[in-house]
């Protein structure tokens, strides 16, 4: 069975500083893969996808990630972090079959402090 | 363009007394259709989905129920509520067969006492 490891529970950083958070994942086939952002109270948006092609993808809001097939990671970045980044960040993966479940990360909460 | 709703968004029901949660989706048709529960640091729990009116799959043995009335809702029930049903419950539609990406409802509040 597919899953995702998100290592770290909660990241501090500054504004204006880059940032990673890192998404491995274990699964049989070429992954399809997803971060998606939470703010407190609120559903989830998705960020990126990564499908195939490119390894490196860009998303919404200045973010982008990139596909390493062998290291099993995608991890997500972002050059310059701003105060509104501050939300719970997930990773996630595409299972196999006509229903498209997502297998999701215990999420990493991001805070950003000026 | 596709929207998601759900409500209420905030519930707080006694022990014992049932629950139903409704989602709807907008601008789409024949959606797959999902219910997640969300626990502090244990990140989204799938709980159902459903594939089309009436089909509905089950991911954890529990108190809740689903059903799909109409193409585009999706309800949450249970008879007879638990305290551990409490929890943030989310909505999620994604496009028919394998179109992954998921697109989520804003989420309902459920406190159970």
């Amino acid at each position: 069975a597919q899953s995702v490891t998100q290592p770290d529970i909660h990241i501090t950083v500054s504004e204006g500083a880059s940032l990673e958070l890192r998404c491995n994942y274990s699964y049989g086939a070429t992954p399809y893969l997803f971060w998606y952002v939470q703010s407190p109270g609120q559903g989830l948006q998705l960020l990126l996808k990564y499908f195939s092609g490119d390894t490196l993808v860009q998303g919404i809001k200045g973010f982008e990630a990139e596909f390493k097939r062998s290291q099993s990671s995608f991890n997500l970045r972002k050059p310059s972090v701003h105060w509104s980044d501050a939300a719970e960040y997930f990773c996630a993966v595409g299972e196999g079959g006509t229903a498209s479940k997502l297998t999701f990360g215990t999420g990493t909460r991001l805070q950003v402090t000026l | 363009s596709q929207t998601i709703h759900q409500w209420p968004a905030t519930l707080v029901q006694p022990v014992g007394s049932p629950l139903s949660l409704e989602c709807t989706v907008e601008g789409t048709s024949n959606p797959n259709l999902y219910w997640y529960r969300q626990a502090a640091g244990r990140g989204l729990q799938l709980l159902f989905y459903s594939v089309g009116i009436g089909q509905i799959s089950s991911e954890v043995p529990q108190n809740l129920s689903a059903s799909r009335p109409q193409d585009r809702q999706f309800i949450l029930s249970s008879k007879k509520l638990l305290l551990s049903d409490s929890g943030f419950y989310l909505c999620a539609w994604s496009g028919p067969g394998r179109s992954y990406e998921q697109y989520f409802g804003p989420g309902t509040r459920l406190t159970v006492t």
